[in-house]
C-alpha cells in the first residue's frame, strides 16, 4: 500500500522567515503524481501543486517552492518569507488507483500545521 | 473558491441515525470523490463517483453509500450511525477519473455524532 508520512506535527515560525515542510511518500509504481493542499480553518482543501514522478525540476510559484527527489521519495515544500495569512494545515498527498473500477483516489499524510506570528 | 458547494455545513446527529449529506459538482466535472477527515487526521477516501457509478471504494463499511446523478452532484448517505462517524466529509470533483487529475475540493460538510 502507498503511504505518505508528514512527519512535522506543527511548526511555528515568526513572520518573514522561511519554513520548509516536509513530504516523504512509499510506492511501489513507477508512474504517479504527488500533491500539495493547503487547508484553513474554513475547512476548504486548496489546490497548490501537482508534480508527476518523471518530472523532477523544482517549481517556484511566488513565495512557494517545491523540491521534488525520488532518490529519497520526498516532495519538500517551502514558504520563504511567512506571513500570517499562511497559516493553515498543509497535506502533501498521493495519487494512487482506487480499485479495479478504474478510479483513482488520494492518500494523504496526516497534516502539518503551520502557525506563522508576528 | 472551487465552485463544488456542500451542504449542510455542521450537522448533529444521534447514534443509529441515518444521514445524507450533499455535494455539488463544478461545472463540467464528471467525476465525484467523498472522502472523511477525523480531527487532527488527513483525509481518508471513501468511494469515488463517475457518470452515476461507483467507480473506487476505500476501506468503509457498506453502510457508508453514495449516488451521482445525472447533473453529476452527489450524495454521501451513511445509515447506523457510530460516534467515530463524527468527522469532517469532503466532497471533490474533478474532470476525469485519470491518475493525477486535480481534485477541487468543497468546503466540507461537519458531522457530529452524538
Amino acid at each position: 500500500a502507498q503511504k505518505v508520512t508528514q512527519a512535522q506535527t506543527e511548526i511555528s515560525v515568526v513572520e518573514k522567515e522561511d519554513v520548509t515542510l516536509d513530504c516523504v511518500y512509499e510506492t511501489r509504481d513507477t508512474t504517479y503524481y504527488l500533491f500539495w493542499y493547503k487547508q484553513p480553518p474554513s475547512g476548504e482543501l486548496v489546490f497548490l501543486i501537482r508534480r508527476n514522478s518523471f518530472d523532477e525540476q523544482n517549481e517556484i510559484s511566488g513565495r512557494y517552492s517545491w523540491n521534488f527527489q525520488k532518490s529519497t521519495s520526498s516532495f519538500n515544500f517551502t514558504i520563504t518569507a511567512s506571513q500570517v495569512v499562511d497559516s493553515a494545515v498543509y497535506f502533501c498527498a498521493l495519487s494512487e488507483s482506487a480499485g479495479a473500477g478504474g478510479g483513482n483516489k488520494l492518500t494523504f499524510g496526516t497534516g502539518t500545521q503551520l502557525k506563522v506570528e508576528l | 473558491e472551487t465552485g463544488v458547494t456542500q451542504s449542510p455545513t455542521h450537522l448533529i446527529k444521534t447514534r443509529g441515525q441515518q444521514v445524507t449529506l450533499r455535494c455539488s459538482s463544478q461545472s463540467g466535472h464528471n467525476t465525484v470523490s467523498w472522502y472523511q477527515q477525523a480531527l487532527g487526521q488527513g483525509p481518508q477516501f471513501i468511494f469515488q463517483y463517475y457518470r452515476e457509478e461507483e467507480n473506487g471504494r476505500g476501506n468503509f463499511p457498506p453502510r457508508f453509500s453514495g449516488l451521482q446523478f445525472p447533473n453529476y452532484s452527489s450524495e454521501l448517505n451513511v445509515n447506523a450511525l457510530e460516534l467515530d462517524d463524527s468527522a469532517l466529509y469532503l466532497c471533490a470533483s474533478s474532470l476525469v477519473t485519470a491518475w493525477g487529475t486535480e481534485a477541487f475540493f468543497g468546503q466540507g460538510t461537519r458531522l457530529t455524532v452524538v
